[in-house]
């Protein structure tokens, strides 16, 4: 069973371009979650998603920050007009459907994207 | 709303020797806590959960972490120090009803002398 994947691993942009990260969820796993990691920092939420839907977006910046999870493809967060402070490791991780509440709460994650705007 | 703190952002051990890595918890509602660990340029991997059933929970690699709701702590432990543990641990908190999204502590990076 395939692991979290994202792609890319690393992506370099100038000031002022379009950033687009990509996850693919374990495979059962309907919940996507984003974090921010930046350097000697521990992880932030960003958003959580269910297909189609942004069920918690309580840690995306308000602006320029967007994400989607579409009924078919990955979950992608997209960061329009990057600037250097956009500068970090973004982490996916994924949750299985609501079985048991334990269970559920169990996040798997990706190696993350590295951004680096220059 | 929830918190952790990890006490102590470097903890060194030598090989063989015990780890403990401190972590306390602030939540409104019974928490689900979670240790994770993360070695350079790579994501997180679950070492173990807790999750209202036992107390004292066993990880992979030989962790274990005790669930003190009375010292509201989470604590990782693992006798004996081996050189593949040099890492950054992560605890993590979530359980707040509604929302899924972890909590993470600041993390401890974990050195391991020989």
């Amino acid at each position: 069973n395939a692991g979290v994947m994202q792609n890319p691993r690393h992506l370099v942009r100038r000031r002022g371009q379009e950033a687009r990260l990509r996850c693919s969820p374990m495979k059962g796993h309907s919940h996507v979650y984003w974090y921010r990691q930046l350097p000697e920092e521990g992880l932030k939420f960003m958003v959580y998603l269910q297909k189609e839907n942004i069920i918690d977006e309580s840690g995306m910046p308000k602006e320029r920050f967007s994400a989607e999870f579409p009924k078919e493809g990955p979950s992608i967060l997209r960061i329009q007009q990057v600037v250097r402070g956009d500068s970090a490791a973004y982490f996916c991780a994924s949750s299985p459907p609501e079985y048991g509440t334990g269970v559920a709460y169990e996040q798997y994650f990706g190696p993350g994207t590295r951004l680096t705007v220059t | 709303a929830q918190s952790v703190t990890q006490l102590g952002s470097h903890v060194s051990v030598s090989e063989g020797a015990l780890v403990l890595l401190r972590c306390n918890y602030s939540s409104s509602v019974p928490p689900y806590l979670f240790w994770y660990v993360q070695y350079p340029n790579q994501g997180l991997q679950l070492l173990l959960k807790y999750t209202s059933a036992a107390t004292l929970v066993k990880g992979i690699n030989g962790f274990e972490a005790e669930f003190k709701k009375s010292e509201t702590s989470f604590h990782l432990t693992k006798p004996s120090a081996h050189m593949s543990d040099a890492a950054e641990y992560f605890c993590a908190v979530t359980g707040d009803t509604g929302r899924r999204a972890l909590t993470f502590g600041s993390g401890t990076r974990l050195q391991v002398q020989p």
